[in-house]
């Protein structure tokens, strides 16, 4: 079984320039989750989707940040201005229980904004 | 305010030994409680979960003690190999309400052989 794919694997900015992430979870699994980590700290949930639905986006930063999953396999998350603070490796997840019980975690994508 | 604290930021521990990995959380709600294995450069890994009905939880050399009353829970390694050094997360959530799973910041284990 395939685990999920996250690319790029690295991305460096200056500040103010857009990037966008891309996810394609598990195979069968109808939920999908990204979550932001700073270094030396745990993942910190921006949003998930059940399907194609937003289920929670309460944690996004709705100003710059927007996240889709047209079809309700692959995800994208975009930041359109980034800022230094937004520093932080990416990760998507997925899962196929609605229990939440095992999230399946990508490699990430660690970004640095200058 | 975090929800979910480890005490420790880095643990060592010799070959053999048994690291003990300690967890605490503030919300009442909170009911299920999983473990997650993070190495360099790569996502997190579920490792071992319980459930707030349990008070212990065992798979392998993995075990979890839970203490509802005093909202904590240790994870216990047994006869620690070097291939454990990875950084452990403690995560909690509540199958009530709006549901998210929160992290706690992590402990970074390394077993010197």
């Amino acid at each position: 079984e395939a685990g999920v794919t996250q690319s790029p694997r690295y991305a460096v900015l200056q500040e103010g320039q857009a990037v966008s992430f891309w996810c394609d979870p598990i195979s069968g699994h109808d939920t999908l989750y990204w979550y932001q980590q700073p270094r030396d700290q745990g993942p910190q949930l921006l949003v998930y989707f059940r399907d194609e639905a937003v289920i929670d986006n309460s944690q996004l930063p709705s100003d710059r940040f927007s996240a889709v999953r047209p079809k309700g396999t692959n995800s994208t998350l975009k930041i359109q201005s980034a800022k230094q603070g937004d520093t932080a490796t990416y990760l998507c997840a997925s899962s196929r229980d609605r229990g939440h019980e095992r999230l399946f975690f990508g490699h990430g994508t660690k970004l640095s904004v200058l | 305010q975090q929800q979910v604290r480890q005490s420790s930021q880095s643990l060592t521990v010799w070959e053999g030994e048994t690291a003990i990995l300690n967890c605490s959380y503030e919300n009442s709600a909170f009911d299920y409680f999983p473990w997650y294995q993070q190495f360099p450069g790569e996502g997190p890994a579920l490792l071992i979960a319980i459930r707030s009905v349990s008070d212990k939880k065992e798979d392998g050399r993995f075990t979890i003690f839970f203490n509802k009353r005093e909202k904590n829970l240790s994870l216990h390694i047994k006869d620690s190999q070097p291939g454990d050094s990875a950084t452990y997360f403690c995560a909690a959530s509540a199958s009530s309400g709006s549901w998210q799973l929160i992290f706690g910041s992590g402990t970074q284990l390394t077993v010197m052989p």
